[in-house]
C-alpha cells in the first residue's frame, strides 16, 4: 500500500506564527485528506485536498485558518495560520488508496506545540 | 447521521489473556468499518476492513475483528495479548450519503488499551 511521508514530525510555534505540513505520497492516490488530533481526542476531518483546486473543508473549518494545497496527486500541504495555543495538536494527512487494498493510509503525523 | 461509538476508554487485560475492544456504528447501508492503531507519538496504522464477505475478518499482527450486523458491532479481537500491542486503537466508517459510501472516515474516540506483564 502507498507510504505517506509526512514533515516536519514535530514543531513548536510562537504565537501568532504559521507553520506549513508537508505530505508526499510514494505513489498516487485518488484523495487527500487533513485530520486534526486535539490532546487525547479522536481525529477531526478539516479538509479535503482537491488536486489543482480549492479544499472541501469541513463545518468548523475555513480556508483563511487552514489554507491546503494539493498541486499533484502525491504531494499536498496543509498550512496552520496565525497560530494560537488552541491549535497545538496533532496534524495527519491521509490517502485514499485503491479500493482492492485496504483503502486509507495515514502519514506519522505532526505535533504541533503553540506557545 | 453516520457515527461510531468505541464504549471503553481504556481496556486493562494481562498478557497472553484473550482482549476485546469493542466498537458500535450507526450508518445507513452497509457499512465499510476500519481498526486502526496508534503507537505514541506514531500515526495511524491500519488493522484490518469489513467491506463485504465473511464477517470475521482477519487483520495485521493477529487481530481479528467479527462484523455483526443484528448488533451493529465490529469489535476488535486478540486470542493472546501481548505488551506490545499497548496502544491507542480506533475503530472507524465510511460516511455514507443518500446510500452510498462517501470518501470521509468518521472515527470512534479511541479506546488505549494497557496489557500489563
Amino acid at each position: 500500500s502507498a507510504v505517506i511521508s509526512q514533515k516536519p514530525s514535530r514543531d513548536i510555534c510562537q504565537r501568532g506564527t504559521s507553520l506549513t505540513i508537508q505530505c508526499q505520497v510514494d505513489s498516487q492516490v485518488t484523495m487527500m485528506f487533513w485530520y486534526r488530533q486535539q490532546p487525547g481526542q479522536s481525529l477531526t476531518l478539516i479538509a479535503t485536498a482537491n488536486q489543482g483546486s480549492e479544499a472541501t473543508y469541513e463545518s468548523g473549518f475555513v480556508i483563511d485558518k487552514f489554507p491546503i494545497s494539493r498541486p499533484n496527486l502525491t504531494f499536498s500541504t496543509l498550512t496552520v495560520s496565525n497560530m494560537s495555543p488552541e491549535d497545538s495538536s496533532i496534524y495527519l494527512c491521509s490517502g485514499r488508496t485503491a479500493e482492492k487494498e485496504h483503502g486509507y493510509t495515514f502519514g506519522s503525523g505532526t505535533r504541533l506545540t503553540v506557545v | 447521521a453516520q457515527s461510531v461509538a468505541q464504549p471503553e476508554d481504556q481496556v486493562n487485560v494481562a498478557e497472553g489473556n484473550p482482549l476485546t475492544v469493542k466498537c458500535t456504528y450507526s450508518v445507513s447501508g452497509n457499512p465499510y468499518l476500519f481498526w486502526y492503531v496508534q503507537y505514541p507519538n506514531r500515526g495511524l496504522q491500519f488493522l484490518l476492513k469489513y467491506i463485504t464477505g465473511d464477517n470475521l475478518v482477519k487483520g495485521s499482527y493477529g487481530f481479528e475483528a467479527e462484523f455483526n450486523k443484528s448488533q451493529t458491532s465490529f469489535h476488535l479481537k486478540k486470542p493472546s495479548a501481548l505488551v506490545s500491542d499497548s496502544a491507542l486503537y480506533f475503530c472507524a466508517v465510511r460516511d455514507m450519503n443518500y446510500g452510498g459510501a462517501t470518501n470521509k472516515l468518521i472515527f470512534g474516540t479511541g479506546t488505549l488499551l494497557a496489557v500489563q506483564p
